[in-house]
């Protein structure tokens, strides 16, 4: 079946230690997003990427990277400069350009620092 | 900038009570807007979607309507079912292309049999 893949499910990170979560989308989407959610928040905007190798910040990009170097693939690093990181992390893509075709989600990580 | 406000949680009703989720937002020109739901420890899954001025979307016996005049894309279902129970989540995508959904807060919906 299509659709998005995140691993892992849970994540810890130690302090001053970078971390990458995966995402992985067998849709042939050509977008692609990552999306911090923290309690009681809607989701927010790290960055986001229309095509490969190329890629922009959202709203909350301070202390994270990512790279696409393949249509479907779209890791996320989280940086030791990100000093609030826990929090649950989605990722999702849709048909590049279409603003009214739905995002597709995966079903998450959620990283907490030891 | 854009915007999406929904009523706070969590709402609690009964099995077979008619549901309402408010949701209003703020942004420029048309946006597509959606409502998501996601269920505990899973990600968002759409619901249902309407991409202009008076569309209705409707799925699994919610709807909303898309009132421009009103900013507003409220979430509804005349009978809900304990498995209704989740986050819903209204979401809108502004004019100009696919650049990252805009979410509200989310409501905590909890149906008690």
């Amino acid at each position: 079946d299509g659709g998005i893949t995140q691993s892992p499910k849970y994540l810890f990170r130690k302090e001053g230690q970078n971390v990458t979560l995966s995402c992985e989308q067998n849709l042939n989407h050509d977008a692609m997003y990552w999306y911090r959610q923290d309690p009681g928040q809607g989701l927010r905007l790290i960055y986001y990427s229309h095509i490969v190798n190329d890629f922009q910040k959202g709203d909350i990009a301070e202390g994270y990277s990512v790279s696409r170097e393949k249509k479907e693939s779209f890791p996320l690093t989280v940086t030791s400069a990100q000093k609030n990181p826990t929090a649950f992390y989605l990722c999702a893509s849709s048909t590049r350009g279409e603003r009214n075709q739905p995002q597709h989600f995966g079903d998450g990580t959620r990283l907490s620092i030891l | 900038g854009n915007s999406v406000t929904q009523m706070e949680g969590p709402v609690t009703l009964s099995e077979e009570a008619f549901l309402t989720i408010n949701c209003t937002y703020t942004a420029t020109g048309y946006p597509s807007l959606f409502w998501y739901v996601q269920y505990p420890g899973e990600g968002l899954q759409l619901l249902l979607k309407a991409t202009k001025a008076d569309d209705k979307g409707s799925n699994k016996g919610f709807e909303a309507t898309y009132r421009k005049e009103t900013t507003s894309f409220h979430l509804e279902k005349g009978s809900v079912q304990v498995s209704d129970s989740a986050v819903y989540f209204c979401a809108l995508s502004p004019r100009g292309g696919a650049d990252g959904l805009t979410f509200g807060k989310g409501t905590h919906l909890i149906i008690q049999p």
